[in-house]
């Protein structure tokens, strides 16, 4: 069981918007910025939100990073059947000084 | 473009010692900590520890008695090596570079394509 809660899984029909959350603690999302990963399977996670509410380079501005005290979220919007992934919150922990990711979400494009 | 690639053995034998070099191609590994992560069949994501590339660890406690990572930079590689290995250490290794921005915590901004490690006798 993650120190970080994410919903094991979500789902959306092409077109809607989709939110995941990731909870967690003042010693990890309430200090610290909070990364996205975005894995398809049988590849390597891949970096989709940095620093809350970054986009990298090629992202599509339909992902979107928020974060408010202990939680955070990423939004999707305009579901796409390509967006069907598991995707993983990231942030450093101050008490264990230490990387933790979510439990991660499946999302599922129905 | 950043690439990573990690190399080693995909068997390892029950409480022997995993060893899995990460080579850096398309940049420089001065500056960017460098991390292993690791994910078990069907689950999610396990952070291990970076290597800065000054040779600085930093290992996640529950394993910490057990890995250590070093960096080559003369070779733009770093390796892992995780001691007394059980079934439970079966997983995809990742190998990652860690970014920093200002005095934040280097996040993971470039990953290999993974190694699957099975501990089996």
């Amino acid at each position: 069981q993650s120190v970080l809660t994410q919903p094991p899984s979500a789902s959306g029909t092409p077109g809607q918007r989709v939110t995941i959350s990731c909870s967690g603690s003042n010693s990890n999302i309430g200090n610290n910025f909070v990364h996205w990963y975005q894995q398809f399977p049988r590849t390597a996670p891949k970096l989709l939100i940095y620093m809350n509410n970054f986009r990298p380079s090629g992202v599509p501005d339909r992902f979107f990073g928020s974060k408010s005290g202990t939680s955070a979220s990423l939004a999707i919007s305009g579901l796409r059947s390509e967006d069907e992934a598991d995707y993983y919150c990231a942030v450093w922990d101050d008490t264990l000084s230490g990387w933790l990711f979510g439990g991660g979400t499946k999302l599922a494009v129905l | 473009q950043v690439q990573l690639q990690e190399s080693g053995p995909g068997l390892v034998r029950p409480s022997e010692t995993l060893s899995l070099t990460c080579t850096v191609s398309g940049g420089s590994i001065g500056d960017f900590y460098w991390n292993w992560i690791r994910q078990p069949p069907g689950k999610g994501l396990e952070w291990i520890g970076y290597v800065y590339y000054s040779g600085t660890t930093n290992y996640n406690r529950s394993l910490a008695s057990r890995v250590a990572m070093s960096v080559d930079t003369s070779k733009n590689q770093f390796s892992l090596k995780l001691t007394s290995v059980s079934a439970a250490d079966t997983a995809v290794y990742f190998c990652a570079r860690g970014r920093m921005v200002g005095a934040a915590p280097p996040y993971f901004d470039f990953w290999g394509q993974g190694k699957f490690v099975s501990v089996s006798s």
